[in-house]
């Protein structure tokens, strides 16, 4: 069973800064692109970020381009959002998903709180 | 930059009845790179639809989806009470990535 499990979430002050984490399970991490969606309180989905398998090839929407970093390591099965210079707009619920294509797997989510 | 727009914002629907739910590409799609997801309060999506119309592993037969240009549809045959949710379609397959997500389409109780 593909399992996702992202931490790291939190209050932060507007130009702070948080890294994501997304710990995998259930299939072969390095063989699979992985990609961050938002979604800010009561709207709908945003893709944030993707990351190809072999890190070779990473891709942000233009939102976070320059703000966020995406990465992974696939001796852990983890990848990472490096989140700085957040700003109010950034508030949301972040989830990890499986692929960077259609999304048949997701994390529960973790929360972020850009407010002074 | 492709925009997906879903219609109705907001569908009233008694149990058993069918659901008709709309997503209009802004422009000439890659293929059938669309999918549809359903996310119900509290929870994360759920992939319903992959490549326009193949049904996602799991996903009972009452749901379908078709494509014709740039529309796409999913419709539920009869509604379940676990169906009133919030239905969203995505775009994907365009190079580099720039997946898009439709602003949403809720399916409540009437």
């Amino acid at each position: 069973e593909v399992q996702l499990l992202e931490s790291g979430g939190g209050l932060v002050q507007p130009g702070g800064s948080l890294r994501l984490s997304c710990a995998a399970s259930g299939f072969t991490f390095s063989t699979y692109a992985m990609s961050w969606v938002r979604q800010a309180p009561g709207k709908g989905l945003e893709w944030v970020s993707g990351i190809s398998g072999s890190s070779d090839n990473t891709f942000y929407a233009d939102s976070v381009k320059g703000r966020f970093t995406i990465s992974r390591d696939n001796s852990k099965n983890t990848v990472y959002l490096q989140m700085n210079s957040l700003r109010g707009e950034d508030t949301a619920v972040y989830y990890c998903a499986k692929g960077l294509g259609w999304f048949d797997s997701w994390g529960q989510g973790t929360l972020i709180t850009v407010s002074s | 930059e492709i925009v997906l727009t879903q219609s109705p914002g907001t569908l009233s629907l008694s149990p058993g009845e069918r659901a008709t739910l709309s997503c209009r590409a802004s422009q000439s799609v890659s293929l059938s790179y669309l999918a549809w997801y359903q996310q119900k309060p509290g929870q994360a999506p759920r992939l319903l639809i992959y490549d326009a119309f193949s049904r996602a592993a799991g996903i009972p037969d009452r749901f379908s989806a078709t494509q014709s240009g740039t529309d796409f549809t999913l419709t539920i045959s009869s509604l379940e009470p676990e169906d009133f949710a919030l239905y969203f379609c995505q775009h994907y397959g365009s190079s580099p990535p720039r997946l898009a997500f439709g602003g949403g389409t809720k399916v409540e109780i009437k």
